[in-house]
């Protein structure tokens, strides 16, 4: 069984360019949601996508947006580019309904150095 | 505005002695929370987790006790092995949504 894998591992923007974080989920998973986590802080909520809808959206502004795929890979988007968009960026799967009780698979992450 | 709270950001323990981690959420509205554990390069992964219709659960070296009253939970590991080096994050969620609160971390060092 694979395990939630992101794309890339790295990533060095400037200020006010676009990027495009991608994310497989685990096998057989519908749920994908988004994690911002800048540095010596815990992951931020950022969005969740069941079934290609958005599920629930954190504080972040329109400029982060998503896109869920037929196979349940997911993206995320930010435009604009700001330095405090530094960080490191968790995807994190679950198995069929998004709900407190199933849980979450993270992927190893993308980290997002903003120049 | 930080709803979940560690407030100890790192801890060390001797190997076989006790592990206590602390986080504090201010949200009324939380009544599950989980604790995840993060290695290096690595995504969090899940530890273990509680109901608030609970005060303990318990999962083999690990046990999370929940205090509602006031607004507290704790991890206990014993016996502590060099192996729980990490950093650990404690979670919450209210009962409607399903948005994930974090905690900052706190990371922990088992000493051999």
């Amino acid at each position: 069984e694979t395990g939630v894998t992101q794309s890339p591992t790295h990533l060095i923007k400037t200020r006010g360019q676009q990027v495009t974080l991608r994310c497989s989920s685990q096998s057989g998973h519908n749920t994908v949601s988004w994690y911002q986590q800048a540095l010596g802080q815990g992951p931020q909520f950022i969005f969740q996508y069941y079934r290609e809808e958005e599920n629930g959206r954190g504080n972040f502004p329109p400029r982060f947006s998503g896109l869920q795929f037929p196979n349940y890979s997911s993206e995320l988007n930010v435009n604009a580019l700001e330095l405090d968009d530094s960080a490191l960026y968790l995807c994190a799967s679950s198995p069929r309904h998004p709900g407190r009780d199933n849980e979450q698979f993270f992927g190893p992450g993308t980290r997002l150095t903003v120049l | 505005d930080q709803q979940v709270k560690q407030n100890s950001p790192s801890l060390s323990v001797q190997e076989g002695r006790i592990s206590i981690l602390n986080c504090d959420y201010t949200n009324s509205m939380f009544d599950y929370f989980l604790w995840y554990k993060k290695y290096p390069a690595e995504g969090p992964t899940f530890l273990i987790s509680i109901s608030s219709i609970k005060d303990k659960n318990e999962d083999g070296r690990f046990t999370v006790f929940l205090n509602k009253s006031a607004k507290h939970l704790s991890l206990h590991i014993v016996p502590s092995q060099p192996g729980d080096s990490a950093v650990y994050f404690c979670a919450a969620t209210p009962n409607t949504g399903n948005q994930f609160y974090f905690g900052t971390g706190t990371s922990l060092t088992v000493i051999p």
